[in-house]
């Protein structure tokens, strides 16, 4: 198994610029989250899902959207990227019966906006 | 103030110490997740618990529930055991989420 996989693992973007995160799963896991991790501040939330067609808002989901057509993969997307988007990026997804099982991340995207 | 508060921040020790980092919380919690971050960036789901002890090889995981307080606690460290080390509470609720601690820097010296 690939396990969490992440594309690409570096952007550098224009300020309202969009893109696509990518992230997939082969674990047929139900359950998948995107974090975001900045200097000095703890994992946030951002979007989750608990199965496909079913998404919700975390912590901090303005300037994103996701979608989960299928149980596999999760992307999300950023609408007009800003400055304040610049951070590292990890998807990840649960196994198990709850959606906050034991997670198992991707290795991340680091995404600077300029 | 955050619902989860890891200390110390940082910690240097030689090889072969017992490390311990602590994680308080403020809230309810169903249960608490330890990760470790490595120096690459991945991260790595260590432990869930909800409550007494858990081992793995040489990392132990506590949790005392009423005290709301858990320690991550290494034995024989060894230096590829630097890692950030994160500790998570799942919020109990209608919509359990997880809220993270700050991380603790560990290196550890031959």
């Amino acid at each position: 198994n690939a396990g969490v996989t992440q594309t690409p693992k570096f952007q550098v973007l224009k300020t309202g610029q969009s893109m696509t995160l990518q992230c997939a799963q082969d674990m047929n896991h139900e359950y998948m989250s995107w974090y975001r991790q900045d200097p000095g501040m703890g994992l946030r939330l951002i979007h989750y899902s608990v199965g496909a067609g079913i998404t919700d808002q975390g912590e901090v989901p303005n300037g994103y959207n996701v979608s989960r057509s299928t149980t596999e993969d999760f992307p999300l997307r950023l609408l007009s990227a800003a400055p304040s988007q610049t951070s590292v990026y990890f998807c990840a997804s649960s196994s198990g019966a709850g959606q906050w099982e034991t997670q198992y991340f991707g290795p991340g995207t680091r995404l600077l906006v300029l | 103030k955050n619902e989860v508060e890891q200390s110390p921040q940082n910690l240097t020790a030689q090889e072969g110490e017992f490390i311990t980092i602590n994680c308080s919380y403020s809230v309810g919690i169903s249960a608490l997740h330890w990760l470790q971050q490595h120096p690459g960036g991945g991260i790595v789901s260590l432990f869930m618990l909800s409550s007494g002890k858990k081992k793995h090889g040489r990392l132990i995981a506590t949790i005392n529930i009423q005290e709301k307080h858990s320690s991550l606690h290494i034995t024989a460290s060894h230096p590829r055991d630097s890692a950030v080390y994160i500790c998570a509470a799942r919020i109990q609720g209608g919509s359990e989420k997880l809220v993270f601690g700050k991380g603790t820097k560990l290196t550890v010296n031959p």
